[in-house]
């Protein structure tokens, strides 16, 4: 089964500064889907930014990059330019290839709270 | 276009009393999920519909907790009997495709329903 790891339960940032996300995961399959969500006190989750596993170039959504290491399984969200809207709690997930039976979930990690400060 | 509506958005009872929890997927979207968060965590699949289907529901505790989807579309989720173990956010999410078949499936989640046993 895989597994989803976040080490860093809470987070904070200056506003307009940059911060990085951790997020480490453990799977025997070679192609898979890496995302990471944004959940805001709403709780209301919300799609940040997508991985597919077979492309080797990392994925970018304006001002939110990630850090796609395939061989260390390891997938890190940057967020640049912080703005206090981005306070969450965000949450790395991972989701097998379709050839898999499993590949209808999605398996999170335990999130971190990310806090701005102004 | 209307997003995942989830009614109640919070619910307090008893343990051993029964609850209910409704989802209304957006419109023309073929599956639908319910996931479990406990406070502190990730959330956890349930159960998944394909229209009026069950595809998933392996992790679904199904002595207690039922699950169904009138003709395809609005679903409800069933605890009867409650415990206090129970309690958390029940978040329901919809996708457009086939789930496991295509490449890429976004599910677009609801704000949730918190659930407070005592």
């Amino acid at each position: 089964a895989q597994t989803v790891t976040q080490s860093q339960p809470e987070m904070s940032v200056q506003e307009a500064e940059t911060v990085t996300l951790s997020c480490t995961y453990d799977t025997s399959e070679s192609d898979y889907y890496l995302f990471w969500y944004k959940q805001p006190p709403s709780r209301q989750m919300i799609l940040v930014i997508r991985q597919e596993a077979y492309k080797q170039q990392n994925a970018t959504e304006n001002r939110f990059s990630v850090n796609f290491q395939k061989a260390a399984k390891s997938f890190s969200l940057k967020i640049s330019d912080s703005q206090l809207g981005d306070a969450a709690m965000y949450f790395c997930a991972y989701r097998s290839p379709i050839s898999s039976g499993s590949a209808r979930q999605l398996t999170f990690g335990s999130g971190t709270q990310l806090t701005v400060l102004p | 276009e209307a997003g995942v509506a989830q009614s109640p958005r919070y619910k307090i009872i008893e343990k051993r009393q029964s609850v209910a929890f409704w989802c209304n997927p957006i419109s023309g979207h073929a599956t639908l999920y319910w996931y479990q968060q406990i406070l502190g965590q990730g959330p956890k699949l349930l159960i998944q519909f394909q229209n009026n289907g069950v595809v998933d529901d392996s992790q679904l505790p199904k002595d207690r907790f039922s699950a169904e989807r009138l003709k395809g579309v609005d679903s409800t989720l069933k605890i009867q009997p409650a415990k206090l173990e129970d309690s958390a956010v029940y978040l329901c999410a919809s996708s457009l495709r086939l789930a496991g078949v295509y490449p890429y499936n976004e599910q677009f989640f609801g704000p949730g329903t918190r659930l407070t046993v005592l």
